[in-house]
């Protein structure tokens, strides 16, 4: 049981450059979450899925797409990055239970945009 | 959403009960106190949850004043291990398409620093 995993560990963009990051889970889990973390400050969520085939926006959405591909994957892509999504991205998902909201982490994409 | 206050840093010796408080003064009676925290480099780490009633489980203790509006995260033997941020967060319940979830919303927490 991997729990929440990511794809890359890390990145280096040129501005401009697009890439997906990805991230899986195996805890069959309905809801998935992808957050962004700048140094000194919590985490921002970017976007979330409730169940699959749903997405809705977090607090910063702006520069970002995701895409639920199906319960375990949960991916998201930056269509043409900025310096000012250098950051590190964390993945989570989140049991089933409405009553119980324990997300779970994957280890983060620590990514860097020149 | 419940806006909660930790302070931005605490030590604790090691072995020492360590005692991390929060202020949530504007909680609803439905929202929840999570408690997770971040070690280094890594994501962050579920510790404990409560409405009302004090919860104890392997990693710690959470004590929630009768009021709700003020909790403590117990720590009762920190380790070198412990050093982390630790987030205190209110679990907002938000409605979407006719179906209720939850939302944390991660503030920037306290840095335990757990010393020999």
């Amino acid at each position: 049981n991997a729990g929440v995993t990511q794809t890359p560990k890390f990145q280096v963009l040129k501005t401009g450059q697009s890439m997906t990051l990805q991230c899986a889970q195996d805890m069959n889990h309905n809801s998935m979450y992808w957050y962004r973390q700048d140094p000194g400050m919590g985490l921002r969520l970017i976007y979330y899925s409730a169940s699959e085939g749903t997405t809705d926006k977090g607090e910063v959405p702006n520069g970002y797409n995701v895409s639920r591909l199906n319960k375990r994957e949960f991916s998201l892509r930056l269509e043409s990055a900025a310096p000012s999504q250098t950051s590190v991205y964390f993945c989570a998902s989140r049991s089933s239970d409405k009553k119980r909201e324990t997300q779970y982490f994957g280890p983060g994409t620590r990514l860097l945009v020149l | 959403d419940a806006k909660t206050t930790q302070p931005p840093s605490m030590d604790c010796a090691e072995g020492r009960a360590a005692n991390l408080p929060c202020n949530h003064s504007t909680i609803s009676g439905n929202e929840y106190v999570y408690w997770y925290r971040q070690i280094h480099s890594q994501g962050p780490q579920y510790i404990i949850h409560g409405l009302k009633n004090n919860e104890t489980n392997e990693m710690a203790s959470l004590i929630i004043t009768e009021d709700r509006k003020s909790s403590t995260l117990i720590l009762p033997h920190a380790t070198l291990r412990d050093t982390a941020v630790y987030y205190c967060i209110v679990r907002v319940t938000f409605n979407a398409g006719g179906t209720s979830y939850g939302k944390l919303t991660f503030g920037q927490g306290t840095i335990l620093t757990v010393h020999p």
